[in-house]
């Protein structure tokens, strides 16, 4: 069983278009978060939510919006995809709203061409 | 804020050879220092967590230790082998507002050859 699962892994779209990221996780935790690690391989948070509520938002673009529909689930929607979106998205989970061990999941591949 | 700092960038080790990462933290006033390992078109798993109240965890072959006085926590890998090879990140939580988040090292990309 995997416990944090995301869909797509690989994601190429032209710069303009909208795309979404699906996350969920089958842990019972209550904190998920969104990560992006560039081509450095640097990663940083962007967002994130405990038991549904936003509780992280770093300085993200706007285009960006985060969306959980229940404390299981935590999907991302980016808006008019500009070249410098790509990057591997990486979404996760933990208990305690991160206090204890941070479970991540495969990662998305976003190319925006 | 917390800075991560994780020396050398890459690491190439013959195999059987024990190795130790490095990792350095500017805040020492810390939750927990966790080591990860992220293998190439993979996500991250969690190797090791120590608590800030805990001087060191073993899991198997990996061994890491926490000195928050000096700012340094290391990765002990025993008896290396080529299935080692990955890059090893580490992080550490940082408030931010309600909640932690991590902020991670840059990694170290470890090799070990067969």
């Amino acid at each position: 069983d995997t416990a944090v699962s995301q869909t797509p892994k690989y994601l190429v779209t032209q710069m303009g278009n909208d795309k979404s990221i699906k996350c969920e996780q089958n842990l019972g935790h209550d904190t998920m978060y969104w990560y992006k690690q560039d081509s450095k391989k640097f990663l940083k948070i962007m967002f994130s939510y405990n038991n549904k509520e936003l509780i992280i938002n770093e300085t993200v673009p706007n285009r960006f919006s985060p969306k959980s529909p229940d404390k299981a689930h935590l999907n991302l929607h980016i808006n008019s995809l500009e070249l410098g979106d790509s990057a591997v998205y990486f979404c996760a989970s933990s208990q305690d709203r991160g206090l204890n061990t941070i479970y991540f999941g495969e990662g998305s591949w976003l190319t925006v061409v | 804020k917390q800075e991560v700092t994780q020396i050398p960038a890459a690491l190439s080790v013959p195999e059987g050879e024990n190795l130790v990462l490095n990792c350095s933290f500017t805040d020492s006033a810390i939750y927990n220092l966790q080591w990860f390992r992220q293998d190439p078109g993979k996500g991250l798993t969690s190797l090791l967590l120590i608590q800030s109240s805990q001087r060191e965890q073993t899991s198997g072959r990996l061994n890491a230790s926490l000195d928050k006085s000096s700012g340094r926590s290391t990765l002990y890998i025993a008896a290396s082998q080529p299935g080692d090879s990955a890059t090893y990140l580490c992080a550490s939580p940082i408030s931010s507002g309600s909640a932690r988040q991590l902020t991670f090292g840059s990694g170290t990309q470890l090799t070990v050859l067969p």
